[in-house]
């Protein structure tokens, strides 16, 4: 596979559930990020991982908890969230400490609905 | 602080036509990058230019160019030839700081293009 790869493409979940979310990118890259998209709104950065080290938490609730045990995998784990957590969840990868800056390569995003 | 507006919400153009999507950002640095990117309905953000700011030649990829006004800190895209596969949201982006190891980019908030057979 190439590029960034998210899954689950939908979840739906329980106020009282845990449930994670998982990227992979094939690309090489050193650096890893969670964004959330919701409706009418910018997307918003929630945590940047460097060098696999969380250099940005852009304070976000601690239902919202973001491993990253590789350059290559990134996880966010979810629980006990609220109905307004629902929105689209995009996580993307760049190659940082070049001097270049060559933008993002986003994955396809994870819509999750609370319920 | 660093910011970046689209102030058109929304567009449509008539396929084969020309359309300019419209960015300003503010910031202090003197060197930075600048980028469009388009959200088609499948979701995937897709990087469809980017700039240099310390270049003073506007950045060109086949149909789409842009209009990089540095002392106005604007950065408009111009989409040629319009097809329907240009219908999508599009963001312009940018670092809010060009010493940020991290690269983390902000968004605008967004303008819907419709491409109109």
């Amino acid at each position: 596979e190439t590029g960034v790869t998210q899954t689950p493409r939908h979840l739906v979940m329980g106020m009282t559930n845990k449930k994670s979310l998982k990227c992979e990118q094939h690309l090489g890259h050193n650096a890893m990020y969670w964004y959330k998209q919701s409706a009418k709104k910018p997307l918003e950065l929630m945590f940047v991982y460097s060098l696999e080290e969380r250099v940005e938490n852009n304070s976000v609730p601690s239902r919202f908890s973001p491993e990253c045990p590789n350059s290559s995998h990134l996880f966010l784990h979810l629980h006990t969230l609220q109905p307004e957590d629902s929105a689209l969840y995009l996580c993307a990868s760049s190659q940082v400490g070049t001097g270049v800056n060559y933008g993002y390569t986003f994955g396809s995003g994870t819509r999750l609905t609370v319920v | 602080a660093q910011t970046v507006t689209q102030s058109q919400p929304e567009m449509s153009v008539q396929e084969a036509e020309t359309v300019t999507l419209s960015c300003t950002y503010d910031t202090s640095e003197s060197n930075y990058y600048l980028f469009w990117y388009k959200q088609p309905p499948s979701r995937q953000m897709i990087l469809v230019i980017r700039q240099e700011a310390y270049k003073q030649q506007n950045a060109t990829e086949n149909r789409f160019s842009v209009n990089f006004q540095k002392a106005a800190k604007s950065f408009s895209l111009k989409i040629s030839d319009s097809q329907l596969g240009d219908t999508a949201m599009y963001f312009c982006a940018f670092p809010p700081t060009s010493r940020d190891s991290s690269y983390k980019l902000i968004f605008g908030s967004g303008t819907r293009l419709l491409v109109r057979p």
